[in-house]
């Protein structure tokens, strides 16, 4: 079956610091959503990108989608205390119905 | 806040009983699906409802049943509860549109289902 994995599973950084999270899929996707979940919260959705090669920013994060759709990554640059949570990819599989496949999601820790 | 609600929002229960949990979708939205989210994982796939039928399946066991009314709302049953049972349940209503792969999901607060 599809497989969706997401690396690091943690992540601390200090403040003002730069950080990256990677996903990858065993299968091609038809779209990768990511999401933030705060703890003792539910997912938050925050982008989708479903062209090859597609590059989306918002702010002061920065989504990619592989070339090949197997592949996709979330960079957020000069990390604040707010961003702290951990951060879903979830690959959508091209079959027949709508099955979202999620990674173990990324852990990130702002030190003040 | 993204329209889509559950309940009960908290829920203990003992090994061997059965719990209903209900979700209603967003307005517009006529496909929800349900997922499993134990501690320190990412939420696994259940099984996905439109238009009242179920339309896909995870690796769950038959114990885990749902139903979709007229309205889109929804309910996920499990019986027999496991200690492995709880977990977070997510509910997350989508529309579908013709081109399926920008269909977008939005989740519901979630469920916490504790068995004792």
């Amino acid at each position: 079956g599809q497989q969706v994995m997401q690396i690091p599973q943690y992540q601390h950084v200090q403040e003002g610091e730069d950080f990256t999270t990677y996903c990858n899929s065993s299968t091609t996707l038809s779209n990768i959503q990511w999401y933030k979940q705060r703890p003792g919260g539910h997912p938050v959705f925050l982008i989708q990108l479903v062209k090859s090669g597609e590059v989306k920013k918002q702010k002061r994060l920065t989504f990619q989608f592989g070339e090949a759709k197997k592949n996709s990554s979330l960079h957020i640059t000069a990390t604040q205390t707010t961003d702290v949570g951990t951060y879903f990819c979830a690959g959508l599989n091209s079959g027949g119905y709508q099955k979202v496949t999620f990674g173990i999601g990324t852990k990130l820790q702002v030190i003040p | 806040e993204t329209g889509v609600t559950q309940s009960p929002t908290h829920l203990i229960k003992t090994r061997g009983q059965q719990v209903t949990l209900r979700c209603s979708s967003q307005s517009g939205h006529n496909t929800v699906s349900w997922y499993q989210q134990a501690l320190g994982q990412g939420p696994q796939f259940i099984f996905q409802y439109y238009r009242e039928e179920e339309n896909g399946r995870g690796n769950f066991p038959p114990r885990f049943s749902g139903l979709q009314f007229p309205n889109y709302s929804s309910e996920l049953n499990v019986n027999a509860l496991e200690l492995d049972d709880s977990a977070l349940y997510l509910c997350a209503s989508s529309p579908r549109t013709r081109d399926r792969a920008k269909d977008t999901q939005y989740f519901g607060p979630g469920t916490r289902l504790t068995v004792l």
